[in-house]
C-alpha cells in the first residue's frame, strides 16, 4: 500500500539548516510527483515545494532561495533542505503524494506521512 | 499568488446537525478546489477534489459545490468523528494555497 514517512531532526538550531527526508512505498518517484507541507503549530497547512515525477522542481517563492527538493529514485526518498533557519520555522513538515485523477485539472494531495515536528531553537 | 478567504474560522454544532463551510479564491480556480479534513496529530485526509468529487472511501454526507471563486463544503447529519479541522486548497496552480482552516467543534 502507499505510504510515506518523514525522518528528520526534532531540533534545529537557529540559523542552521534543517534536512528532512521523505521516503515513500507504493509507488514510483518516476510515476508520482512529491510535495512538501508545513504546518506551525495551531496554525494552518502552508505548500513549501515539490519534486515532480520528471526530476524537476517547483519551490513556493516565500522561501526564496532558502529551500530545496532533491531526490534518489533508487531509494524512493525525496529530500527536503532549508538553510537559515528563524524561531518562525518550526513547524511539522509533512510529504504528500499528488494524486491523480482522469477528470480535470485539479492538483490534490492523495496521501500523506505522519509528519515531522522540527523545533527552531535559539 | 491564489489567496484562499476560508469561513468560519470557527464552528460549533451538534451530532446530526448540517453545517456549510465557505471559500473564497482571490480569482477563478476553473473548479480546482481541493478541501481536506485533520484531526489533532493527524495528518489532513484529503476528502474532495475538482470541488465535488468524493474521494474514495469517504461518507456521502460530504459534499462539495461551487464555481469560479467561490466554493463550499457541507456536512450533512454530523456524526461524533466529523469534528475536527477542515481546510481548503487551491488546486490549480503553484504555489498550492490554503485557507487558514474551519475548526468545527462540537456544540
Amino acid at each position: 500500500q502507499v505510504q510515506l514517512k518523514e525522518t528528520g531532526p526534532d531540533l534545529v538550531q537557529l540559523t542552521q539548516t534543517l534536512s528532512i527526508t521523505c521516503t515513500v512505498s507504493g509507488f514510483s518517484l518516476t510515476t508520482y510527483n512529491v510535495h512538501w507541507v508545513r504546518q506551525p503549530p495551531g496554525k494552518g497547512l502552508e505548500w513549501m515545494g515539490a519534486m515532480w515525477n520528471g526530476g524537476g522542481t517547483d519551490y513556493n517563492s516565500a522561501f526564496k532561495s532558502r529551500l530545496s527538493i532533491s531526490r534518489d529514485t533508487s531509494k524512493s526518498q525525496v529530500f527536503l533542505k532549508m538553510n537559515s533557519l528563524q524561531t518562525d520555522d518550526t513547524a511539522k513538515y509533512f510529504c504528500a503524494r499528488h494524486g491523480r485523477h482522469t477528470m480535470g485539472i485539479t492538483s490534490f494531495f492523495d496521501y500523506w506521512g505522519q509528519g515531522v515536528m522540527v523545533t527552531v531553537s535559539s | 499568488d491564489i489567496q484562499m478567504t476560508q469561513s468560519p474560522t470557527s464552528l460549533a454544532a451538534s451530532v446530526g446537525e448540517s453545517v456549510t463551510i465557505t471559500c473564497l479564491a482571490s480569482e477563478d480556480i476553473y473548479g480546482s478546489l481541493v478541501w481536506y479534513q485533520q484531526k489533532p496529530g493527524k495528518s489532513p485526509q484529503l476528502l474532495i477534489y475538482g470541488a465535488t468529487i468524493l474521494e474514495d472511501g469517504i461518507p456521502s454526507r460530504f459534499s462539495g459545490s461551487g464555481s469560479d471563486t467561490q466554493y463550499s463544503l457541507k456536512i450533512n447529519s454530523l456524526q461524533p468523528e466529523d469534528f475536527a479541522s477542515y481546510y481548503c486548497q487551491n488546486g490549480l496552480s503553484t504555489p498550492y494555497t490554503f485557507g487558514a482552516g474551519t475548526k468545527l467543534e462540537l456544540k
